[in-house]
């Protein structure tokens, strides 16, 4: 069965660090595109962050410079390394797995269930 | 940055057809893909590539994609089909989201 479970989020202050953990099972993270996708409370999804097969990667102009995707192949696991938080980053983060048709089709199946991250002093 | 455009909301009665649309910039020329998000749960995929439906998804699920405009309808809406509704494109390397629809069955 192909599964994602997401973990590592908590209360942090503002400025402060955390990582995201993406754990996949049932396909491999580095033969598929990845992304994480937020939703802050009562509102919609938000993009945030990409990796293709390739490895290269891809940010929401909102965290570019403060987020970092990566991933894990001996884990098959997908990060997101997110530093100097801020309140507006308060919301649930979604890992997916993406795929891609031609060079204008890029959809996400399936998404995990979230972790809540909160920043807040 | 591309944007795409959705209503806040749509109301149907059950059993009768609901259109969501979708606009962007010549979103014809790429394609969309939509999410249904029920309460309190994550999203879910229901159509890709414009028109095809992932497996599981119920046929009376379909899209179309042409101009500006993408549409998710649903014919013969249940009482189960309400859910928020996002629209999604991919372009030059971003992913983006339309700000969703409240789909209300009365």
């Amino acid at each position: 069965e192909v599964q994602l479970v997401e973990s590592g989020g908590g209360l942090v202050q503002p400025g402060g660090s955390l990582r995201l953990s993406c754990a996949a099972s049932g396909f491999s993270v580095n033969s598929n595109y990845m992304t994480w996708v937020r939703q802050a409370p009562g509102k919609g999804l938000e993009w945030v962050s990409i990796i293709d097969k390739g490895g290269s990667t891809y940010y929401a102009e909102s965290v570019k410079g403060r987020f970092s995707i990566s991933r894990d192949n001996s884990k098959n696991t997908l990060f997101l390394q997110m530093n100097d938080l801020r309140g507006d980053d308060t919301a649930v983060y979604h890992c997916a797995r993406g795929s891609r048709a031609g060079n204008t089709g890029l959809w996400f199946d399936p998404w995990g269930q979230g972790t809540l991250v909160t920043v807040s002093s | 940055s591309y944007e795409l455009t959705q209503p806040p909301s749509v109301s149907v009665s059950p059993g009768q057809s609901a259109s969501i649309t979708c606009s962007g910039d010549k979103l014809g020329n790429k394609y969309a893909c939509w999410y249904q998000q029920k309460s309190g749960q994550s999203p879910v995929l229901v159509i890709y590539q414009d028109t095809k439906r992932p497996s599981g998804i119920p046929e009376r699920f379909s899209g179309s994609n042409s101009g500006n405009t993408a549409t998710l309808t649903i014919s013969g809406t249940q009482a189960m089909d309400e859910a928020d509704y996002y629209c999604q494109a991919w372009d030059s390397n971003n992913v983006v989201f339309g700000g969703g629809t409240k789909l209300t069955v009365l």
